[in-house]
């Protein structure tokens, strides 16, 4: 089985001061790890990806996340918030051996709001 | 541009009506899906087939169907058994096993009344 609880449902923040967004997972297997992100009435697009390579992952539009394995956690941060960033974020995870094609786990999502 | 289209972006219906909702890819990608989401409840899988003429249910199937005739498209037909079917309605492909992140279409927002 596995889990994602993202731990904040809203975060706001000041225009070019620092996003954290925090996800915390369980999962029985090596997980892949997602954030994605969804502009009011869109898809979601894919930020960034971990699948057990280098544990600090860089994604688009300066968004970084590092993986702890030893805390659960998986982070998404960026240095300075812009307007363009206000959106909701979704922490994801992927653990089930031998594919993904059913399990995906979706956390609730965090609202950001970037104050000018 | 490969990508997922999902056709139309809004969708009115009265109450007791099946009504089908359209994803299109053009991505060449095995696996295709269909999520609900609701204003605070994240994702919820209702189906996904890995392959043509195959497909699952997904955690809340019930008052939905799919079919998979091509491999490039996956329909949802939201019946009138659905019990609260007004949602935001999302699609998603990948290349399927060994490949877990998923490609998202615009979705379909769908009133029921």
């Amino acid at each position: 089985a596995q889990s994602v609880t993202q731990l904040d449902s809203h975060v706001s923040v000041s225009e070019g001061t620092p996003v954290l967004l925090r996800c915390n997972y369980s999962s029985s297997y090596s997980p892949s790890l997602f954030w994605y992100v969804q502009h009011p009435n869109k898809g979601l697009q894919l930020l960034l990806k971990y699948t057990s390579a280098a544990t600090l992952v860089k994604g688009i539009n300066g968004f970084e996340a590092e993986f702890k394995k030893s805390e659960t956690s998986f982070h998404l941060t960026k240095p300075s918030a812009h307007m363009s960033d206000a959106a909701e974020y979704f922490c994801v995870v992927s653990g089930q051996s031998g594919g993904g094609a059913d399990g995906l786990t979706f956390g609730k999502g965090t609202h950001l709001i970037i104050q000018p | 541009d490969g990508g997922i289209t999902q056709s139309p972006k809004y969708l009115f219906r009265k109450e007791g009506q099946n009504v089908t909702l359209s994803c299109e890819q053009n991505l060449n990608h095995d696996a295709m899906y269909w999520y609900r989401q609701d204003p605070g409840q994240g994702l919820r899988l209702i189906y996904y087939s890995q392959i043509v003429n195959d497909f699952q249910k997904g955690d809340i199937a019930e008052g939905y169907s799919v079919s998979r005739e091509k491999k490039e498209s996956f329909p949802l037909t939201v019946t009138s058994a659905q019990k609260n079917p007004t949602a935001f309605y999302l699609c998603a492909s990948n290349r399927g096993q060994g490949a877990y992140e998923q490609y998202f279409g615009p979705g379909t927002r769908l009133t029921v009344t």
